[in-house]
């Protein structure tokens, strides 16, 4: 079945930037006509989106951190990646990977997600 | 952006009680609410999709109702495994956008 799975440094420097990939196994990202989607959870808080690409590459970004984030797909590699500059303590979280389905036209829904990396921005 | 507000943000009940869960919108999201299961340290579980639709897997003692502004998930016979926090998402409008949480505790 499909399964994803977050990865990348759990401590970052402020104002470094974040980079974290999502390897999506059993299913193929380039065949499909998915968004995958970013979203966080900071501790004992709520969920927050952050963004969402499609199978093509084109993105969709929470205007909250637009002029920070970068999405981006690698069909070849199956999978995708969040990029997130200039961070600071606040974007200390929980960062989630989901895939997004769709139901009768235009009812879209996150079916499937990733276990969930801790990121934590501290020098 | 469209705020999605949910009440209560806690409660508790015992098991085979009926609880009800309510998300209201900003604005109009017509049926375009979903609504996750999160039980801590794991990731989010969907539960109901397009306001009303059951996911696939989950018991069918969860339902949801709704449309406009106005949403309920409801749980017939709350269960053991049903504590957890509980979040509607409107999937009308990017950004897509959250209620702050419902925490769910059995007494």
């Amino acid at each position: 079945q499909v399964q994803l799975q977050e990865s990348g440094p759990g401590l970052v420097k402020p104002s470094q930037t974040l980079s974290l990939t999502c390897s999506v196994s059993g299913y193929s990202i380039s065949t499909s006509s998915h968004y995958w989607s970013w979203i966080r959870q900071p501790a004992g808080k709520g969920l927050e989106w952050i963004g969402r690409i499609y199978t093509s590459g084109s993105t969709n970004y929470n205007p909250s951190l637009k002029s920070r984030v970068t999405i981006s797909v690698d069909t070849s590699k199956n999978l995708f990646s969040l990029k997130l500059s200039s961070v600071t303590a606040a974007d200390t979280a929980v960062y989630y990977c989901a895939r997004v389905d769709t139901a009768m036209i235009n009812y879209y829904y996150m079916d499937v997600w990733g276990k969930g990396t801790t990121v934590t921005v501290s020098s | 952006d469209i705020q999605m507000t949910q009440s209560p943000s806690s409660l508790s009940a015992s098991v085979g009680d009926r609880v009800t869960i309510t998300c209201r919108a900003s604005q109009s999201i017509f049926t375009y609410l979903n609504w996750y299961q999160q039980k801590p340290g794991k990731a989010p579980n969907l539960l109901i999709y397009a306001a009303s639709s059951l996911q696939t897997g989950v018991p069918s003692r969860f339902s949801g109702s709704g449309s406009g502004t106005d949403f309920t998930l409801t749980i017939s016979s709350l269960q053991p495994e049903d504590f957890g926090s509980y979040y509607c998402q409107q999937s009308y409008s990017t950004p897509r956008t959250f209620g702050q949480g419902t925490r769910v505790q059995i007494k």
